[in-house]
């Protein structure tokens, strides 16, 4: 079964700065996606970025990108430029390439507070 | 994105007394719903996956005479928490995914806002 590790519960950054949310995950499938998800305190969820396994480019939405590394299976997410608006958790998850079968593994979270 | 969305937004209901929570997918067709439950300060947990018109598939450890999944129509799952519990209080989110056609392929899930649920 595949798992997503997220080792830091909590980050703090400081408004316009930059931070990393770490992610690893283990799978022995060699087609999946990985995705970044913010809930913030309405607790809707939201997508915030994706990556396809088979692509080697990291994705990039605006001001999130991602570093990931397919040997080592990690997944970290960079917000640059970090506004209050980004307080939120962060849940790194996995899913599968399986077609309609396949359904997203969550991690354990990331709490992301950002200070003026 | 599209829009699904859940009714009731929280219910606080007796020990005993059965629940039904609604997901709808608003401006597409939800092939495929899935309901996860959250306990405070932690991750989504599935709890099932339901196809349209066909039964739904429990993750295990999920009693599925407690938590009755119906997904009759392309647009609407409904979630009954039957004889429910303290224990039962939680935070139920549904998402809803719409395939789109076979291949390399990737199809977004969309959330709901979830449903707050409390049993006294």
């Amino acid at each position: 079964a595949q798992t997503v590790t997220q080792s830091q519960p909590e980050m703090s950054v400081q408004e316009a700065e930059t931070v990393t949310l770490s992610c690893t995950y283990d799978t022995s499938e060699s087609d999946y996606y990985l995705f970044w998800y913010k809930q913030p305190p309405s607790r809707q969820m939201i997508l915030v970025i994706r990556q396809e396994a088979y692509k080697q480019q990291n994705a990039t939405e605006n001001r999130f990108s991602v570093n990931f590394q397919k040997a080592a299976k990690s997944f970290s997410l960079k917000i640059s430029d970090s506004q209050l608006g980004d307080a939120a958790m962060y849940f790194c998850a996995y899913k599968g390439g399986t077609g309609t079968a396949s359904k997203l593994t969550f991690g354990t979270g990331t709490r992301l507070q950002v200070t003026l | 994105g599209a829009v699904v969305s859940q009714h009731p937004s929280w219910v606080i209901c007796k020990s005993g007394t059965s629940v039904k929570i609604e997901c709808r997918s608003l401006d597409f067709q939800a092939t495929t719903m899935f309901w996860y439950r959250q306990f405070p300060k932690q991750s989504l947990m599935l709890m099932a996956t339901s196809n349209e018109g066909s039964k739904a598939t429990y993750e295990q450890g999920v009693e599925k005479d407690k938590f009755l999944i119906n997904h009759a129509s392309l647009t609407l799952s409904t979630l009954t928490v039957t004889s429910a519990h303290p224990e039962d209080s939680s935070f139920y989110i549904c998402s809803a995914r719409d395939f789109k056609g076979s291949g390399r392929g990737w199809n977004e899930q969309f959330f709901g806002p979830g449903t707050r649920l409390t049993v006294l």
